[in-house]
């Protein structure tokens, strides 16, 4: 059974700094590995993709990458902002297609 | 596309009632999930569908829940009774499969449901 982890549960940083989320899977199996974010009350908002034939993805100040046979991806962001603070979501694909979550990172970022 | 659209947002009902979740996916997605978030235990998958058939259910407790998906574009998980441990928020999800690999999953805003 595919088993994922997220490291630290909780983050607090000044803005301004440049930070990293980790995730750990058991199954290097993967078909692909995303990242979301969730807002308080909210629902999920995917912000990276990375198939498992890639080894990063970026959008603006986001840089996804993954290491498949070590069981890893890390979520890097630039330059942070207190917009930034949600929880951070990693989910994981293997045969069948659904998504196994972590329990997430709960970023602040404060002004 | 709006995206994934669940009802109702907020469901406050009596332990022992019925209850329904609705869920449209995203037009042309074949795939669709359900999820069920709590604090302790985080996203668990509770079923999911491809192409309208269940492939996966094992998460769900069949005593009392039941997840159909009569066409493309509507699917509803029902939980009879409901008991106050169902309390959490049900998202409902929905991706599809390109050449083999399967895109992103797009997650509707969710169902906040309490059972006292």
């Amino acid at each position: 059974k595919q088993e994922v982890t997220q490291i630290p549960a909780a983050l607090s940083v000044p803005e301004g700094e440049n930070l990293v989320l980790n995730c750990s899977f058991t199954d290097s199996a993967i078909y692909n590995l995303q990242w979301f974010r969730q807002d308080p009350g909210k629902g999920l908002t995917s912000l990276l993709l990375i198939q498992s034939s890639q080894r990063e993805q970026t959008s603006g100040r986001l840089n996804a990458s993954l290491d498949k046979s070590s069981g890893r991806s890390t979520l890097y962001i630039a330059a942070s902002q207190p917009g930034d603070s949600a929880t951070y979501l990693c989910a994981v694909v293997n045969s069948g297609y659904a998504l196994n979550f972590g329990k997430g990172t709960s970023l602040l970022v404060t002004p | 596309d709006a995206g994934v659209i669940q009802s109702p947002r907020h469901e406050v009902t009596e332990m022992g009632q019925e209850v329904t979740l609705r869920c449209k996916p995203i037009s042309g997605h074949d795939y669709l999930f359900w999820y069920r978030q709590t604090m302790m235990q985080g996203l668990e998958l509770l079923v999911y569908f491809n192409n309208k058939a269940v492939m996966d259910d094992s998460g769900m407790p069949k005593d009392r829940f039941s997840a159909k998906m009569p066409n493309a574009s509507f699917s509803t998980l029902k939980i009879q009774p409901s008991e106050p441990r169902d309390s959490a928020v049900y998202f409902c999800a929905s991706s599809s499969s390109m050449a083999g690999m399967n895109t992103e999953a797009f997650f509707g805003q969710g169902t906040r449901l309490t059972v006292v």
